[in-house]
């Protein structure tokens, strides 16, 4: 069974900050790897989807890579804003499956 | 372009009534349709899946059901709610279930059981 991880569970940065979020996941036959936002109550919004033939995506200040070797996703946000304060979710999709969502990390960018 | 709308945007009932909850889609043929629960400090699990009409599956069994009567429809009901029913579900889409699909979600219902 696919089990998606994610560290830190919460990080604070100051504004302008370089920072890296992590997602693990247990079983490497994906068919791809998505990372969402999510605002307090509300949706989710899709920033980012990596294929599994891919090894990264970059959209912005946002980029992730994928190494399905290992079990691991990053989401690299530069020159963090206060608007980036919110949840991040990576959700991996096995072969023949639905999406697997991790937990999130919450992330608060202090002006 | 494509949007999802669900309704009611909150709920409050009490434990044992009935649970009604839509989504639709708009700007978009045939697509994959989902059911998520989010609870408290839990992530997404999801509940329901359809790809096509009256087409359902169910990755949980509990006492909620869902119906597709149309093409851009997903209904989400409960017969008799209970407290551990609380939560946030959003309802989300994708134009299939390929490598390169994405899942686009709706803005959610923040159901309260008491």
């Amino acid at each position: 069974k696919q089990e998606v991880t994610q560290i830190p569970a919460a990080l604070s940065v100051p504004e302008g900050e370089n920072l890296v979020l992590n997602c693990s996941f247990t079983d490497s036959a994906i068919y791809n790897l998505q990372w969402f936002r999510q605002d307090p109550g509300k949706g989710l919004t899709s920033l980012l989807l990596i294929q599994s033939s891919q090894r990264e995506q970059t959209s912005g200040r946002l980029n992730a890579s994928l190494d399905k070797s290992s079990g691991r996703s990053t989401l690299y946000i530069a020159a963090s804003q206060p608007g980036d304060s919110a949840t991040y979710l990576c959700a991996v999709r096995p072969r023949g499956q639905n999406f697997v969502f991790g937990p999130g990390t919450r992330l608060s960018v202090l002006p | 372009s494509q949007t999802i709308h669900q309704w009611p945007a909150t709920l409050v009932q009490p434990v044992g009534s009935p649970l009604s909850l839509e989504c639709t889609v708009e700007g978009t043929s045939n697509p994959n349709l989902y059911w998520y629960r989010q609870a408290a400090g839990r992530g997404l699990q999801l509940l329901f899946y359809s790809v096509g009409i009256g087409q359902i599956s169910s990755e949980v069994p509990q006492n909620l059901s869902a119906s597709r009567p149309q093409d851009r429809q997903f209904i989400l009901s409960s017969k008799k709610l209970l407290l551990s029913d609380s939560g946030f579900y959003l309802c989300a889409w994708s134009r299939g279930q390929g490598a390169s699909d994405t899942q686009y979600f709706g803005p959610g219902t923040r159901l309260t059981v008491l």
